[in-house]
């Protein structure tokens, strides 16, 4: 079975700075697809990025960044010019081709500090 | 959105009080999954369905059942509540290999 290990529970970063976010998973699998999701306190759950495996290169989206090492079985995510509407609980997930269900991590509470 | 609709946003209901969940779709995705978050576990998959009628369960399923009738609905049925299934339920839909999209959750507490 696959695990997705969040090892940070909360973490801060000022405002404007840089923040990387931990998630190691396991597999056996050597296809499968790897997420962030944001859920700020409005509780709604936002895609923020999406990484497939057979990609060496690393997914970015705006201020969202990725460093996967696909051999670590390592999937952290880095936020650039932190604001403050970034706090939020942040989510790695993991899934294997053909819609098997999203295994979650416990997350990471992630606050901007002004 | 993604056009997704859980219903209803919040619900006090009382131990050993049947409670369904509703999740409605617009998209016409074949996949749907009904998670639970709590503090400290993250999200937990209940059910989830790969179409009409067919369902699957999940790593928390006991004490929830599911029934998907028609495309666009997908229901979760707890059949006598307890303390322990206080939480927030979310609802999830998506098409082949496609990313999650999530309804806005629904808050189930449990006197």
């Amino acid at each position: 079975a696959q695990t997705v290990t969040q090892s940070q529970p909360e973490m801060s970063v000022q405002e404007a700075e840089t923040v990387t976010l931990s998630c190691t998973y396991d597999t056996s699998e050597n296809n499968y697809y790897l997420f962030w999701y944001k859920q700020p306190p409005s509780r709604q759950m936002i895609l923020v990025i999406r990484q497939e495996a057979y990609k060496q290169q690393n997914a970015t989206e705006n201020r969202f960044s990725v460093n996967f090492q696909k051999a670590a079985k390592s999937f952290s995510l880095k936020i650039s010019d932190s604001q403050l509407g970034d706090t939020a609980m942040y989510f790695c997930a993991f899934t294997i081709p053909g819609n098997t269900p999203l295994v979650f991590g416990k997350g990471t509470r992630l606050s901007v500090i002004a | 959105d993604a056009g997704i609709t859980q219903s209803p946003r919040h619900k006090v209901t009382e131990t050993g009080t049947p409670v369904t969940l509703r999740c409605h779709q617009t998209e016409n995705h074949r996949y749907m999954y009904w998670y639970r978050q709590d503090p400290g576990h993250g999200l937990r998959l209940i059910h989830y369905s790969y179409g009409v009628k067919d369902t699957d369960k999940g790593e928390v399923s006991d004490g929830y059942s599911v029934s998907r009738s028609k495309t666009e609905d997908f229901l979760l049925t707890l059949e006598s509540a307890t303390s322990s299934q206080t939480s927030v339920y979310f609802c999830a839909i998506s098409a082949r290999d496609s990313p999650l999209h999530f309804g806005n959750g629904t808050r189930l507490t449990v006197t």
